[in-house]
């Protein structure tokens, strides 16, 4: 039982590039988040999934896209790689309401 | 809309000394409400969790009781050891998305 299992664990882009952040969970978890984490900030979330084929924009969704076409995979796509988007970025599932979520171990993204 | 508010940090105690963490939130609804915590280089790990009023969380000597009167969830231990240096995060659920809201996080340093 591997969790959630987040790649890379640490990403360069340069501005103006593309990438997919990775997250995959294998406890059969319907909900799903991507959190970013800023110094002096606490966690700020992105975008959720409440299911399969279901997501949501979260407190900061501007310049990511998610999809959620299995249960277990939920990725990040960054379309445009801004300096601004330097962080941390966590991937986190939940059984069920209320039940709290577990998170990957981070991908650590720097943009130049 | 639905907010948490953490004290801040650092924290610095002597080992075996008494914790106390502040925590107070916001919220329309009922939320669920939780005490993670995140080791240097690490991802989040759910420490605590309460989802009713009244209701008390426990977990390795850590304690946090959810007060809806005075919409607090302090977490508090008896007596640290410097294991437990670490950022400690509440956190709430909102309704039906679960959606989790952070705190800024609080970091505590157990010297010997």
């Amino acid at each position: 039982n591997a969790g959630v299992t987040q790649t890379p664990k640490f990403q360069v882009l340069k501005t103006g590039q593309s990438m997919t952040l990775q997250c995959a969970q294998d406890m059969n978890h319907e909900y799903m988040s991507w959190y970013r984490q800023d110094p002096g900030m606490g966690l700020r979330l992105i975008h959720y999934s409440v299911g399969a084929g279901i997501t949501d924009q979260g407190e900061v969704p501007n310049g990511y896209n998610v999809s959620r076409s299995t249960t277990e995979d939920f990725p990040l796509r960054l379309l445009s790689a801004a300096p601004s988007q330097t962080s941390v970025y966590f991937c986190a599932s939940s059984l069920s309401r209320g039940s709290g979520y577990t998170f990957g171990s981070g991908t650590r993204l720097t943009v130049v | 809309g639905d907010s948490v508010t953490q004290m801040e940090g650092p924290v610095t105690l002597s080992e075996e000394a008494f914790l106390t963490i502040n925590c107070t939130y916001t919220a329309t609804g009922y939320p669920s409400l939780f005490w993670y915590v995140q080791y240097p280089g690490e991802g989040l790990q759910l420490l605590l969790k309460a989802t009713k009023a009244d209701d008390k969380g426990s977990n390795k000597g850590f304690e946090a009781t959810y007060r809806k009167e005075t919409t607090s969830f302090h977490l508090e231990k008896g007596s640290v050891q410097v294991s437990d240096s670490a950022v400690y995060f509440c956190a709430l659920s909102e309704g039906n998305t679960d959606k989790l809201i952070f705190g800024t996080g609080t970091r505590l340093q157990v010297f010997p």
